[in-house]
């Protein structure tokens, strides 16, 4: 099924491990994002890609890095995991055409 | 910078009720605007999407409209089923200074009881 794809759904994490999120998307689009959603907060952008070889920082990008890896696949790593980065993940992308976007099912990560 | 909020947070209804969920926005330079659905522990699903140009668009039981001038869109759900129970976000996408990033309200949460 075309679509957004997350690995992995669920990551129990201690402090000061790191791990990498990753997320592919088959819909040919040129953009990609990565969100947290915290109860109260809202979703958050962490960082985007507008295209394939270009990263920015989004509202709270702070403890994380990208790597936009080719055209598909866009990974979200946390080098030193921390308690305040327990949250769900969303990897979404859009073809920057006015078509809307695409989110992926999430993951949701605690950090012990 | 843009704001979007949606009224009310929370909101229950008895099943058959038709009903208005409002997103409203403080830019109105805006692309377009994306109604989402999200069911408890899972992901964002698209449900319409309005161009700048458009006035409303139309799925099944859902119709969203838009007001540029005024920063509102609602999202009108008829005759609502229990299956319509999840939070609903709108995101707002600019259309100022080649940025594409869509603002999120924080959703409304729906319940319909039977």
């Amino acid at each position: 099924n075309a679509g957004v794809t997350q690995t992995p759904k669920f990551q129990v994490l201690k402090t000061g491990q790191s791990m990498t999120l990753q997320c592919a998307q088959d819909m040919n689009h040129n953009s990609m994002y990565w969100y947290r959603q915290d109860p109260g907060m809202g979703l958050r952008l962490i960082y985007y890609s507008a295209s394939e070889g270009t990263t920015d920082k989004g509202e709270v990008p702070n403890g994380y890095n990208v790597s936009r890896l080719n055209k598909r696949e866009f990974s979200l790593r946390l080098e030193s995991a921390a308690p305040s980065q327990t949250s769900v993940y969303f990897c979404a992308s859009s073809d920057g055409s006015g078509y809307g976007y695409t989110f992926g099912s999430g993951t949701r990560l605690t950090v012990v | 910078k843009q704001e979007v909020t949606q009224i009310p947070a929370a909101l229950s209804v008895p099943e058959g009720e038709n009903l208005v969920l409002n997103c409203s926005f403080t830019d109105s330079a805006i692309y377009n605007l994306q109604w989402f659905r999200q069911d408890p522990g899972k992901g964002l699903t698209s449900l319409l999407l309005i161009q700048s140009s458009q006035r409303e668009q139309t799925s099944g039981r859902l119709n969203a409209s838009l007001d540029k001038s005024s920063g509102r869109s609602t999202l009108y759900i008829a005759a609502s089923q229990p299956g319509d129970s999840a939070t609903y976000l709108c995101a707002v996408r600019g259309d100022s200074g080649g940025s594409y990033i869509p603002t999120f309200g924080r959703g409304t949460s729906l319940i319909v009881h039977p």
